[in-house]
């Protein structure tokens, strides 16, 4: 089986601009949930979808959102890049319970 | 809300000697906990898990955890590390009710040296 992947795998934007991220999960896996990396705030959850609706929601501002399609593919998007957006962001599968499955991430540079 | 904390930003080890990687949690009911591994560039992989029952977990690459109760820890611990070891180690806890969401530690870098 494929595992989650993630497009595009790096990214440079400017402040201001908005970005779209994608995420495919594994095979079968109806839960998608994405993670943001930063050295300074370490792993942070962003937010869950589960069949297309959103599960849950981590304390993120509201420039940051995503979506989840019939196929459980994901995506999220932040509008309004700032300078700490810079991130490696990670997406991951589930099939049932807190088993996650890690994507390589998109490294996102925000100048 | 849960927590997770490790204590050891960086530890060093030599090639051959035993790893113990230290994992504490704060949560109120029985929490699901994880290790996962990160080498650098690369997305986190899963070492092991603890949901319920035998409280020694055995995981991938010759990886082990056990949970404490009683202490709120899951050390991870290995016999013998080998120097492709080297990388970043994440605890993680899942709380129940709402969906899937990890609280990851603040991870542990392992260095090894030949």
């Amino acid at each position: 089986k494929a595992g989650v992947t993630q497009t595009p795998r790096y990214l440079i934007k400017t402040r201001g601009q908005q970005v779209t991220l994608s995420c495919s999960p594994i095979s079968g896996h109806r839960s998608v949930s994405w993670y943001q990396q930063t050295p300074g705030q370490g792993l942070q959850f962003l937010f869950e979808y589960f069949s297309e609706t959103q599960r849950n929601k981590g304390n993120f501002p509201g420039r940051f959102s995503g979506r989840q399609f019939s196929n459980s593919r994901s995506e999220m998007n932040v509008s309004t890049l700032e300078l700490g957006d810079s991130a490696l962001y990670l997406c991951a599968s589930s099939l049932q319970g807190f088993e996650q499955f890690f994507g390589p991430g998109t490294r996102l540079t925000v100048l | 809300a849960q927590s997770v904390t490790q204590p050891d930003i960086h530890i060093t080890v030599s090639e051959g000697a035993s790893l113990e990687l230290r994992c504490n949690y704060s949560y109120g009911a029985t929490p699901y906990l994880f290790w996962y591994v990160q080498s650098p560039g690369q997305g986190l992989q899963l070492l092991l898990k603890y949901f319920s029952g035998d409280t020694l977990v055995q995981g991938i690459k010759g990886f082990e955890a056990e949970f404490k109760r009683s202490q709120s820890s899951f050390n991870l611990r290995k016999p013998s590390v080998h120097w492709s070891d080297a990388a970043e180690y994440f605890c993680a806890v899942g709380a129940t009710g709402g969906g899937n969401k990890l609280t990851f530690g603040t991870g542990t870098q392992l260095k090894v040296e030949l």
